[in-house]
C-alpha cells in the first residue's frame, strides 16, 4: 500500500513565477492538507481539502491556492513568487474530517532565487 | 488559539541514556497531541497520540509520552536512545472536529557514541 507521494522532490524558481505542487493521498484517504516548512521551523498549516472543497484555511494570503480532484489528489499553487516562499512543502492525508492520525508525503523542496 | 511550546532547540545525548523531550501547549479544550519525527530530508512520521483515555501513551520505536493537564504537557521519553534516534522531534496540537495541527519549533536531537 503506497503511501501519501508527492511530485515533484525539488523544484527551483525564481521570483515572480507561479509553481504548482502535487499530492497523492493514502489509499483510502479522502481529505489532504498541505502544510509550509521554513528551514528551523516547524510546520505551518496552508489549507485543508475534502470533498474537492477547501474546508479550512491557515494565515496565509490568496496566492496560495489549491485543488482537489474526484481521486482526492491535489494540487498546491503559489502565484507571484517570493524568496520567502522558499521551504519544504508537506502534503498530509487522513481520513474524514474529524482528527485522525495525518500520514506525511515526503515533501517538496521548493527553492525561490 | 491553539499554540505549542518545545523549549529544547537542541538536545545531545548519549547512546544508550536516557531522553525526555519537552512539550507545552496553549488550547481551549482538551486537545489531540501528536509527536511526530523528521529525519534528514525527510518527511514526517507519527511516533505517538494522545487521543483521550490513559495519560501514558506508547509508540512506536520504544517511544512514549505523558499527557499532565495540570502543566499542560506532553513530554515524549525514551529510556534508552540508539544512534537511529538523531532526528527531528515536533510535538504538535489539534482540535477534535478538524485536522489543523499546530506545530511547535521542534526539538534536535543528536546522538554521541
Amino acid at each position: 500500500d503506497a503511501g501519501v507521494t508527492q511530485s515533484p522532490t525539488h523544484l527551483i524558481k525564481t521570483r515572480g513565477q507561479q509553481v504548482t505542487l502535487r499530492c497523492s493521498p493514502k489509499s483510502g484517504h479522502d481529505t489532504v492538507s498541505w502544510y509550509q516548512q521554513a528551514l528551523g521551523q516547524g510546520p505551518q498549516f496552508i489549507f485543508q481539502y475534502y470533498e474537492e472543497e477547501e474546508r479550512q484555511r491557515g494565515n496565509f494570503p490568496d496566492r496560495f491556492s489549491g485543488h482537489q480532484f474526484p481521486n482526492y489528489s491535489s494540487e498546491l499553487n503559489v502565484n507571484a513568487l517570493l524568496l520567502g516562499d522558499s521551504a519544504l512543502y508537506l502534503c498530509a492525508s487522513s481520513p474524514g474530517v474529524r482528527q485522525e492520525t495525518q500520514y506525511f508525503g515526503p515533501g517538496t523542496r521548493l527553492l525561490v532565487l | 488559539a491553539q499554540s505549542v511550546t518545545q523549549p529544547d532547540i537542541h538536545i545531545t545525548v548519549s547512546e544508550g541514556a536516557s531522553l525526555e523531550l519537552r512539550c507545552n501547549y496553549s488550547y481551549g479544550a482538551t486537545p489531540y497531541l501528536f509527536w511526530y519525527v523528521q529525519s534528514p530530508g525527510q518527511g514526517l512520521q507519527l511516533l505517538l497520540k494522545y487521543f483521550s483515555g490513559d495519560t501514558l501513551v506508547q509508540g512506536i520505536k520504544g517511544f512514549e509520552a505523558e499527557f499532565k493537564r495540570s502543566q499542560s504537557s506532553f513530554n515524549l521519553r525514551k529510556p534508552s536512545v540508539h544512534w537511529s534516534d538523531a532526528a527531528e522531534y515536533f510535538c504538535a496540537v489539534g482540535p477534535s472536529n478538524d485536522y489543523k495541527l499546530s506545530f511547535g519549533a521542534g526539538t534536535t536531537v543528536t546522538v554521541r557514541a
